[in-house]
């Protein structure tokens, strides 16, 4: 296994439209975590997931935002109704419980025109 | 709340050391984090420490964290042109996320 795996590397979209993301974990690793990322900025928490449960949302996640983990492996994040605010780099990462490693995707570039 | 704090830029010459410093807020860390990132890329970690630490050393790389003063430092030594990116220091509490500071850009001078 090589790593945290995402797909589309780069998204470019109009206002409006949905997108939607996915993220490969490392293998057996049981949570998955996502962020997002704007210039200049560090990634900031969006949501994660133990297995296929989804535990925690940030509350920049709004309810055009939706992620899922259905069967604890892959996952996918959706974005619905694009806005121009939504353009960053949405970052996926994996670990195993009750470690500190935290393995990061190469993200996906969303740019919303 | 949590608030994780680095300055933006750091220049250096190639060879010398390069240390990169961090504050953060939230007393109840348990993991203390350093990642790297180059243009265009996503986060390399390169190494973490756990709060009940003080230092942790990876070859050219010493972690070093006060916890008194919620201070923690990343030291890269022989420091060459690869580590030119972006260092991000992020902070770990009871919850299961992760809090990033802005990033230190290290540019470094052949």
């Amino acid at each position: 296994d090589t790593g945290v795996s995402q797909d589309p590397r780069h998204k470019i979209t109009k206002r409006g439209q949905n997108v939607t993301f996915r993220c490969d974990p490392i293998s057996e690793h049981n949570r998955l975590y996502w962020y997002r990322q704007t210039l200049g900025q560090g990634p900031e928490f969006l949501t994660y997931f133990q297995n296929e449960a989804q535990l925690e949302k940030s509350r920049l996640l709004s309810d055009r935002f939706s992620a899922e983990r259905p069967k604890g492996s892959f996952s996918t994040l959706e974005i619905q109704r694009t806005e121009q605010g939504d353009s960053a780099m949405y970052l996926c990462a994996s670990s195993l419980v009750n470690t500190g490693e935290l393995f990061f995707g190469e993200g996906s570039r969303l740019t919303v025109l | 709340g949590e608030d994780v704090e680095q300055s933006l830029f750091l220049s250096v010459r190639e060879g010398d050391s390069s240390v990169i410093n961090c504050t953060y807020t939230d007393s109840s860390s348990t993991y203390l984090y350093w990642y790297k990132q180059e243009p265009g890329a996503g986060l390399q970690l390169l190494t973490y420490i756990f709060s009940n630490m003080d230092m942790k050393q990876d070859q050219r790389l010493t972690v070093l964290l006060n916890k008194k003063d919620k201070h923690l430092s990343l030291r890269i030594a022989d420091t060459q042109t690869g580590d030119s990116a972006i260092y991000f220091c992020a902070e770990r509490t009871g919850a299961n996320n992760l809090f990033f500071g802005t990033g230190t850009r290290l540019t470094v001078i052949p």
